[in-house]
């Protein structure tokens, strides 16, 4: 139940894309379509952005998109805005019943 | 809407014990699995257990293994979290969160948090 590998920062200027990363291995991310991304803000709780690699939830703006190849997931921001200014994680099944969560990504919007 | 509300966190000592609930509402409970995860201050989301939609089967994190017990009444749509012999290390907010299948994938809706803090 190793964690996924997330870089620890991104960032970017307003309107500007930033793509960030989730490596894992064949056993969770390369192995499964039940891979998330999730933006917290400092107190706040996790909200979905993205789920089973690409899916937006309802009410998520289009300029969040995920992708995967191999063993790596990615989520772009397209465009970014102030309010972007967030913690990122990724998640991925990785059988039995397991859950994996990636280190996170702090996202500062220049 | 969908709605989970955590309750039950406080400070206990090292080796105490403490079991948080979670109140679900806003949607058929007993359809869906249930997670708990944790993040202890300053760090990153950890994976602590998770409970099939019927209560049929609990999956641990190897770090609570042994330790923690999660179990759920759909008669109440309530989760539950039996946390003992804990340590140092199990300080964190515990989120309570759905699953959006049966089974574990990943969370889709999460609770507001709850502290616990393990220190004498």
């Amino acid at each position: 139940q190793s964690a996924l590998t997330q870089p620890p920062s991104a960032s970017g200027s307003p309107g500007q894309s930033v793509t960030i990363s989730c490596t894992g291995t064949s056993s969770d991310v390369g192995g499964y379509k039940y891979v998330s991304w999730y933006q917290q803000h400092p107190g706040k709780a996790p909200k979905l952005l993205i789920y089973e690699v690409s899916k937006r939830p309802s009410g998520v703006p289009d300029r969040f998109s995920g992708s995967k190849s191999g063993n790596t997931a990615s989520l772009t921001v397209s465009g970014i805005q102030a309010e972007d200014e967030a913690d990122y994680y990724c998640s991925s099944y990785a059988g039995s019943n397991n859950v994996v969560f990636g280190g996170g990504t702090k996202l500062t919007v220049l | 809407q969908v709605q989970l509300v955590e309750s039950g966190g406080g400070v206990v000592q090292p080796g105490g014990s403490l079991r948080l609930s979670c109140a679900a509402s806003g949607f058929t409970f007993s359809s869906y699995g249930m997670h708990w995860v944790r993040q202890a201050p300053g760090k990153g989301l950890e994976w602590v257990a998770f409970i099939r939609y019927d209560g049929s089967h609990e999956y641990y994190a190897d770090s609570v293994k042994g330790r923690f017990t999660l179990s759920r009444d759909n008669s109440k749509n309530t989760l539950s979290l039996q946390m003992n012999s804990l340590r140092a290390e199990d300080t964190a907010v515990y989120y309570c969160a759905k699953d959006p299948t049966v089974g574990a994938t990943s969370p889709d809706y999460w609770g507001q948090g709850n502290l616990v803090t393990v220190s004498s």
